[in-house]
C-alpha cells in the first residue's frame, strides 16, 4: 500500500500560471480532502469530496478548482496562481462511517511557490 | 463553527523530562473527537492520539497523553520520558462526530486545526 500519494513535492510558479496538484490514494476511501498550511495557521481546508462525483468548499476555497476523477484521484487545480497561494498543500484521505472516528491519512505535501 | 487555539508556538523540554501543550476549542457540538498530529521535519502528518468526547477517561498512547476538560474545553498532550524523535510540530485538531451528512454538510469528515506548537528537545 502506498496509501496517499501527491505529485509533484515541489513546484515554482510564476503569478499567473496554471497548475494542477495531483493526489492518489489506493486504500479504498470514500472522502478525500485538499488542505493548505501556512506559518502560525495550521492547516485550512480548501476543497474536499465524500464520495466520487462530489465536492465541496472548505474554508479558503477561492482561487482553487478541484476534479473528483474517480474514487482513487482527487486534483487541485491553481488556474490563475497569485503569491498568496505559495504554501504546502496536503491531500488526505479518510473512510466514511457514521458514529466512527474515520482516521485522515495525509500524503507527503506539495511545497508550492508563487513569484 | 468551531475553532482550535495553540497558545504556545513554541516549547521547549530537556530529553527524559515532561511537556505539555495545551489547546483550547469552541464548539456547540456535544460529540466530536479530538486529535493530536505529530508533523516532523519531513512534513507527513502523523496521528498521535485521539480523544472521543462522550469518553470521560483521558487516551494514552505509550508515552503520549491527554488531559481532556470538557466543560472548559480543553484538551492538552503530555509527552512523558521525551526523546529526540519527539521534537516536530504537533497540532491540535477538532472533527465533528456527526458522520456523513448530505452533500455540502459543514460536518463532512473535515478537520479543523489549531496554529501548531512547535516542540524542541534538547540533549
Amino acid at each position: 500500500n502506498a496509501g496517499v500519494t501527491q505529485t509533484p513535492k515541489f513546484q515554482v510558479l510564476k503569478t499567473g500560471q496554471s497548475m494542477t496538484l495531483q493526489c492518489a490514494q489506493d486504500m479504498n476511501h470514500n472522502s478525500m480532502y485538499w488542505y493548505r498550511q501556512d506559518p502560525g495557521m495550521g492547516l485550512r481546508l480548501i476543497y474536499y469530496s465524500a464520495s466520487e462525483g462530489t465536492t465541496d468548499k472548505g474554508e479558503v476555497p477561492n482561487g482553487y478548482n478541484v476534479s473528483r476523477l474517480n474514487k482513487r484521484e482527487f486534483s487541485l487545480r491553481l488556474e490563475s496562481a497569485a503569491p498568496s497561494q505559495t504554501s504546502v498543500y496536503f491531500c488526505a484521505s479518510s473512510k466514511t462511517r457514521t458514529g466512527v472516528w474515520n482516521e485522515q491519512f495525509f500524503g507527503p505535501g506539495t511545497r508550492l511557490t508563487v513569484l | 463553527a468551531q475553532t482550535v487555539t495553540q497558545s504556545q508556538p513554541e516549547m521547549s523540554v530537556q530529553e527524559a523530562e515532561t511537556v505539555t501543550l495545551s489547546c483550547t476549542y469552541d464548539t456547540s457540538e456535544s460529540d466530536y473527537y479530538l486529535f493530536w498530529y505529530k508533523q516532523p521535519p519531513s512534513r507527513q502528518m502523523i496521528l498521535v492520539i485521539r480523544q472521543e468526547a462522550y469518553k470521560q477517561q483521558n487516551a494514552t498512547e505509550n508515552r503520549f497523553s491527554v488531559n481532556f476538560q470538557k466543560a472548559a474545553k480543553s484538551f492538552s498532550l503530555k509527552i512523558s520520558d521525551s526523546q529526540l524523535g519527539d521534537a516536530a510540530m504537533y497540532f491540535c485538531a477538532y472533527r465533528s462526530a456527526g458522520g456523513p451528512s448530505n452533500a455540502g454538510g459543514t460536518s463532512y469528515g473535515k478537520l479543523t486545526f489549531g496554529q501548531g506548537t512547535i516542540l524542541t528537545v534538547h540533549p
